[in-house]
């Protein structure tokens, strides 16, 4: 993840909405995503956006993009114990269609 | 249930062996990867087939060699195995350019 950037961890209580922030480098990739890796496991993916938009919603999640900042962000309403995971953003390089992640954010929901 | 599976889930072996993973997706999708996950969870590309073809090719050690007898599978052959090859490797696969990749659950590799 040389080139996005996310912070590690956030820490947030149970009801409270959580904002995950991402950075990416290369203004030419259209697509960017999100996905949410538990403990153990695969990465599930949970959402993604196009590079013309600027908000997608679906159910408690909302991501925005700031196309001119190459900035990304995913806000999770009402976050629930079981949000607890790792989320990682994704850009897609038009170069081979390949996907390259940040480090992901640790996302702890206390109760 | 359609998927990408990945085998074995967990593999310890010592250094210097040669071990294979293999990896299957009955989505009908075109194109499958390998990531590696290291202990600090950044993922990073290794290796990229389009209908049976090498289309991305990162930096890593000739060790490593995939394999896509068709389109549907895609293994990971490791030769001379070290420590630092220990990380949890993610077979991937995905229909087309707007599409997310689905990723298998994992493998767990630890050399010692």
């Amino acid at each position: 993840g040389e080139d996005v950037e996310q912070s590690l961890f956030l820490s947030v209580r149970e009801g409270d909405s959580s904002v995950i922030n991402c950075t990416y480098t290369d203004s030419s990739s259209t697509y960017l995503y999100w996905y949410k890796q538990e403990p153990g496991a695969g990465l599930q993916l949970l959402t993604y956006i196009f590079s013309n938009m600027d908000m997608k919603q679906d159910q408690r999640l909302t991501v925005l993009l700031n196309k001119k900042d190459k900035h990304l962000s995913l806000r999770i309403a009402d976050t629930q114990t079981g949000d607890s995971a790792i989320y990682f953003c994704a850009e897609k390089r038009n170069q081979g269609g390949k996907l390259i992640f940040g480090q992901g954010t640790e996302l702890s929901v206390k109760p | 249930d359609t998927a990408v599976s990945q085998t074995p889930k967990y593999l310890v072996t010592q250094m210097g062996n040669d071990k294979s993973i293999k990896c299957e997706q009955n989505l009908g999708h075109d194109t499958m990867y390998w990531y590696k996950q290291d202990s600090k969870k950044f993922l990073k590309i290794m290796f990229s087939y389009n209908n049976k073809e090498l289309i991305i090719n990162e930096t890593v050690p000739n060790r490593f060699s995939p394999k896509s007898p068709d389109k549907a599978h895609l293994n990971l052959h490791i030769n001379s195995l070290e420590l630092g090859d220990s990380a949890v490797y993610f077979c991937a696969s995905s229909r087309g350019s707007s599409d997310g990749y689905t990723f298998g659950s994992g493998t767990r590799l630890t050399v010692v």
